[in-house]
């Protein structure tokens, strides 16, 4: 069974640019979640969709957005880059019908702004 | 407010030195504690679901535990690949997922 799929693995962008970074769940989850991983915060919720509704939403600027599509698939987009969005931005798939369920995740892309 | 806490932050044993790792958690009603293992590069890595106190779930070397305040990831007799950094996260009522920082394991040959 495939797991999460995220693309690209790596990107690099300059200030004010716009990004758009998308993931693949695992066959059959209909939940999809993006993280933002930096070496000081660790961890951080960004949102969480499930059937192309945003069920959840973390403490970021509305710069941050995404969406999901009737195949579940992801995107997310990050408009008018700055220095401080570098990081690894990972994306998570579950059955997504209840809690308590396990997320699984993608190996991320590595987001450099210069 | 929601918090997860994971100590040590890193720790360096030898090939063999069974040691404990822990994830303590203040959160308004728990869905669930979940714990990861993450290697450099990559995403992090599902390894237990622990739903009420006094679960424990065990997989090869390792075994975690779960209390009302507290969960640890046993480490028995550890080689060095289970080097990598181990997270902890928890779900709350409002099913949100706050994850520890995590902590650095070596294990050194």
């Amino acid at each position: 069974k495939a797991g999460v799929t995220q693309t690209p693995r790596y990107l690099i962008k300059t200030r004010g640019q716009q990004v758009t970074l998308s993931c693949s769940p695992i066959s059959g989850h209909r939940s999809v979640s993006w993280y933002q991983q930096t070496p000081g915060q660790g961890l951080q919720f960004l949102f969480e969709y499930f059937s192309e509704t945003q069920r959840n939403k973390g403490n970021f600027p509305g710069r941050f957005s995404g969406r999901q599509f009737s195949n579940s698939r992801s995107e997310m987009n990050v408009s008018t880059l700055e220095l401080g969005d570098s990081a690894l931005y990972l994306c998570a798939s579950s059955l997504g019908e209840a809690g308590g369920q396990p997320q699984h995740f993608g190996d991320g892309t590595r987001l450099s702004i210069l | 407010e929601d918090q997860v806490t994971q100590s040590p932050e890193a720790l360096r044993l030898q090939e063999g030195e069974s040691s404990s790792l822990n994830c303590s958690y203040t959160v308004s009603g728990l869905r669930g504690l979940f714990w990861y293992r993450q290697d450099p590069g990559k995403g992090p890595e599902f390894l237990f679901t622990l739903y009420s106190a006094g679960e424990e779930k065990e997989k090869e070397r390792l075994k975690a535990t779960l209390t009302k305040k507290e969960s640890f990831l046993h480490i028995t007799a550890p080689k060095p690949e289970d080097s990598a950094t181990y997270l902890c996260a928890v779900q709350t009522g409002a099913n949100n997922l706050f994850f520890g920082t995590g902590t650095r394991l070596t294990v050194i040959p």
